[in-house]
């Protein structure tokens, strides 16, 4: 069956290090998202892609990059991690283009930064 | 730009009550809408969208949905309450074309005995 799986499942590192979390999913999906989950404010979208060497900003990209050199990877890095990232982070894919598709998520990864 | 209000951020309810959730959305045109069900330490599961014609749907584990353009609005509702519908639960909503879904903050939801 496909799927979309994230690594690792938890993550605790310092302040300052480089971090980066792996999104990887089977749907051959063009479409993939990275979110940001915190209490009292929901999921935040922070970077997004419509298809290979295609990025764009979300709303809280400020710290993060990503790159797309595949249809099945979208990998989130961290350039130098901050307490104010400590998050859960949420990926997710979806199929072609338009809004209405639904997107499928993965399980979340904890990261905690200290 | 779209947006999307949850008024409630958490609500308890009796198994076996009926369930009512609150999603306003603000957008110039018909949206796309949605409900994502989440459940304790996973990711994010869709219950219904609406993109057009009848108003009400229906989606999966027995919920539905209404969307009424004169109130904004897309509730989610369920006439009876099981235990394992506790949960978090986001509305989101889409702009015609690519660009990408807003989520609300979310409503969680309790079951009580």
């Amino acid at each position: 069956d496909a799927e979309i799986t994230q690594s690792p499942r938890h993550k605790i590192t310092e302040t300052g290090r480089q971090v980066t979390l792996a999104c990887h999913q089977t749907w051959n999906h063009n479409n993939m998202f990275w979110y940001r989950q915190d209490l009292g404010h929901g999921l935040r979208l922070i970077h997004y892609s419509y298809g290979v060497q295609d990025t764009n900003k979300g709303e809280v990209s400020d710290g993060y990059s990503v790159s797309r050199s595949n249809t099945e990877d979208l990998p989130l890095t961290l350039e130098s991690a901050a307490s104010s990232q400590t998050s859960v982070y949420f990926c997710a894919s979806s199929e072609g283009s338009g809004a209405y598709n639904e997107q499928f998520f993965g399980p979340g990864t904890r990261l905690t930064v200290l | 730009a779209q947006s999307v209000t949850q008024p409630d951020i958490h609500i308890t309810v009796s198994e076996g009550a009926s369930l009512e959730l609150r999603c306003n959305y603000s957008y110039g045109a018909t949206p796309y809408l949605f409900w994502y069900v989440q459940s304790p330490g996973q990711g994010l599961q869709l219950l219904l969208k609406y993109f057009s014609g009848d108003t009400l749907v229906q989606g999966i584990k027995g919920f539905e949905a209404e969307f009424k353009r004169s109130q904004s609005s897309f509730n989610l509702r369920k006439p009876s309450v099981h235990w394992s519908d506790a949960a978090e639960y986001f509305c989101a909503v889409g702009a015609r074309g690519n660009t990408p879904l807003v989520f609300g903050k979310g409503t969680r939801l309790s079951v009580i005995a």
